[in-house]
């Protein structure tokens, strides 16, 4: 089946500094890739779209000078959280899909923890 | 966009089997319904997904109702490992995360 590799799996940091989380397609060429965020007891929220050598898209509300995505190459979405603070600590998700009506295929997330 | 409920939380027995029911009354005509789950602390997990017809995979089976304004999975026997939130999402939607309804395994 399709997998989706996100690294790193968690990651503290100071504040102030930036953290770089990377997502990879591993068996398939994703054209769209999806940046969510989950605080605790709460659902996805969906940060990004982002697509293969194009701008990603933010959801309202989103940053995008703060949560830089990119998106190199139809395997890898880079989401780099910059100048992080401590309500930046959340779980990241990645997902990505090989074409527009298959189905979403996610990372592990990433833990990020900003002291 | 289609809008779906869920309802938040329902309790299983090990070993027997779980009717998660999803409403998707506002759905297209061509939107798939995907259904996803979550384990505590993971990424969500591809489950199973269909349009009209009822669907079966080795993980569970999706019930489409006739008018398809609503959806039950079905996992044939629940094992603890199967304790997860679940969701319920339209194609043209499921970029957007619901609430979903949290499974729980009782041994």
């Amino acid at each position: 089946g399709a997998v989706v590799s996100q690294h790193p799996s968690w990651v503290i940091c100071k504040s102030g500094t930036s953290v770089k989380i990377e997502c990879r397609s591993l068996d398939f060429q994703a054209t769209t890739m999806f940046w969510y965020r989950q605080f605790p007891k709460q659902s996805l929220m969906l940060m990004a779209t982002s697509n293969e050598g194009s701008k990603a898209t933010y959801e309202q509300g989103v940053e995008k000078d703060k949560f830089l995505i990119n998106h190199a190459s139809l395997t890898l979405s880079t989401l780099t959280v910059t100048s992080a603070h401590p309500e930046d600590s959340s779980f990241y998700i990645c997902s990505a899909r090989q074409q527009a009506n298959s189905p979403l295929h996610f990372g592990n997330g990433t833990r990020l923890t900003v002291t | 966009d289609a809008k779906t409920t869920q309802p938040n939380s329902m309790e299983s027995n090990e070993e027997e089997p779980v009717h998660l029911p999803c409403n998707h009354s506002t759905i297209s005509g061509t939107d798939y319904i995907h259904w996803y789950r979550q384990l505590p602390s993971q990424g969500p997990e591809y489950v199973i997904h269909g349009l009209t017809s009822n669907v079966n995979n080795r993980m569970a089976s999706l019930a489409i109702a006739e008018d398809r304004k609503s959806s039950t999975l079905i996992l044939h026997r629940a094992t603890l490992r199967d304790a997860a939130v679940y969701y319920c999402i339209p194609l043209r939607n499921q970029f957007y995360f619901g609430t979903g309804t949290s499974l729980t395994v009782i041994p």
